[in-house]
């Protein structure tokens, strides 16, 4: 099977906008969709970003999905950064029967 | 609404068993696939499993295989994890979510519940 892969932790300013990439392993990561959640401290995960690029309803814009296929990896942006972003942030896709998680990168807005 | 509400936190020794629960409401569970999630202390996401309520067809992780058991009772619109010998390493948090498809996204999340295994 494959792997995703996160940066452990990322830090930026209220305003501003970060990146958090996801690369996999093995496999295209066009093969099939990675998705994003966000999981507050003590909180459940919920979901920002499926099929790549969508967004639930409620998910403010200033979150984005994308892929790359030249590096493999996937990208969540968020734009216009607040305090109330920062959270554990986890992608996940699927191959092969399998479910795959990212092992998660820590936001932290200062 | 959909809601997922999960049984609420366990304290066990090893060597107990456990069945936790997943009710679903607000949509058709029968339509739905349910997965389990684990999140040990401190750490990230582990798919476990997945179950389709509306024939109990089921997935398991290789990583959980033998390790878990999964089912559902769509009469009561209920997902269940259970062990039959619990040990220390699996004191974590397990939450279940829906799935539409069994290659799609985790959509809704239960609030999660804490198992606790301890001498």
């Amino acid at each position: 099977n494959f792997m995703l892969t996160q940066p452990h932790s990322v830090s930026e300013s209220p305003g501003k906008t970060v990146t958090i990439s996801c690369t996999r392993s093995s496999g295209s990561i066009a093969t099939n969709y990675v998705q994003w959640y966000q999981q507050r401290p003590g909180s459940a995960p919920t979901t920002v970003i499926y099929e790549d690029n969508q967004r639930p309803s409620g998910v403010p814009d200033r979150f984005s999905g994308s892929i790359d296929s030249s590096s493999n990896s996937a990208s969540l942006t968020i734009s216009g950064l607040k305090t109330e972003d920062e959270a554990d942030y986890y992608c996940q896709s699927y191959d092969s029967s399998s479910h795959v998680f990212g092992g998660g990168t820590k936001l932290t807005v200062l | 609404e959909v809601q997922l509400v999960q049984s609420g936190a366990e304290v066990k020794k090893p060597g107990e068993s456990l069945k936790i629960s997943c009710k679903g409401s607000g949509y058709s569970f029968t339509s739905y696939w349910i997965g389990w999630v684990r999140q040990m202390p401190g750490k990230g996401l582990e798919w476990m499993g997945i179950i389709y309520a509306g024939d109990s067809h089921i997935r398991y992780s290789p990583s959980f295989q033998g390790q878990v058991t999964i089912s559902a009772d769509k009469s009561i619109s209920t997902a269940y994890l259970q062990w039959s010998s619990l040990k220390a390493s699996d004191t974590a948090i397990y939450y279940c979510a829906t799935l539409r498809d069994v290659t799609t996204h985790f959509d809704y999340w239960g609030q999660g519940t804490l198992v606790t295994v301890s001498s």
